[in-house]
């Protein structure tokens, strides 16, 4: 398994500013993800941070909008720029130790983001 | 594309009962399943998966699922519910066919009431 810790826990933004989360692992890891969970619903995934490569983004997402960077093996964030009440959700990272061979994801307790 | 479907948004269940929580799959070639749950203002934790093998996987907190091929179905069940036990429940399986990123179902509220 692995220890995921998040920054913030939760932050209140005004529109139009930007905001980065940080995801630390307690161990190295190369497949790190970044999801978003809107209010009571499922986790979408936003995007794979593999540490050696530029960020793979899923349809709807862009890197302008969510740029991801992965400095090393333990460490990713996630800037959430130009905010608007519609980026309101749970930003959650997650790590597969096991470089996805059958693997199991483990997550991190989630930033709390509400932009006003 | 591989997908999950979790046909309850919501479960109540009194404590001590049996509980269930359903998921049903839909995956080309060998389904690889998981459950997570998630707590009030918490991250998921990973409560058990299925890869192959024994149909019956046990996992965290005393829960457990049953794979059915036949039914292509997923449920989770704990013999006695507790009410620490109320949580959002998702199911999930990975998809091969975009590169074994894992999909999430859209979630079950699991209420045990005391």
């Amino acid at each position: 398994s692995a220890v995921i810790s998040q920054k913030p826990s939760r932050d209140i933004c005004q529109r139009g500013t930007s905001l980065t989360i940080q995801c630390q692992v307690d161990s190295q890891v190369t497949m790190m993800f970044w999801y978003r969970q809107q209010p009571g619903q499922s986790l979408t995934l936003i995007a794979t941070a593999n540490q050696g490569s530029e960020a793979t983004y899923e349809s709807g997402f862009v890197i302008d909008k969510f740029p991801i960077s992965r400095p090393n093996l333990t460490f990713s964030t996630l800037t959430v720029s130009n905010m608007s009440p519609e980026d309101s959700s749970i930003y959650l990272c997650s790590v597969d130790p096991s470089s996805g061979s059958y693997g199991t994801q483990y997550f991190g307790p989630g930033t709390r983001l509400l932009v006003l | 594309a591989q997908s999950v479907a979790q046909p309850e948004d919501q479960v109540n269940v009194a404590e001590g009962n049996p509980l269930t929580v359903k998921c049903t799959y839909s995956v080309s070639g060998n389904p690889y399943l998981f459950w997570y749950v998630q707590y009030p203002n918490r991250g998921l934790q990973f409560l058990l998966k299925y890869i192959t093998g024994d149909n019956l996987v046990k996992g965290s907190y005393g829960f457990e699922a049953e794979f059915n091929k036949s039914q292509t179905s997923f449920h989770l069940k704990k013999p006695s519910a507790l009410v620490s036990d109320s949580a959002l429940y998702f199911c999930a399986v990975r998809d091969s066919n975009r590169d074994d990123k894992i999909i999430f179902g859209k979630g079950t509220r699991l209420h045990i009431l005391p």
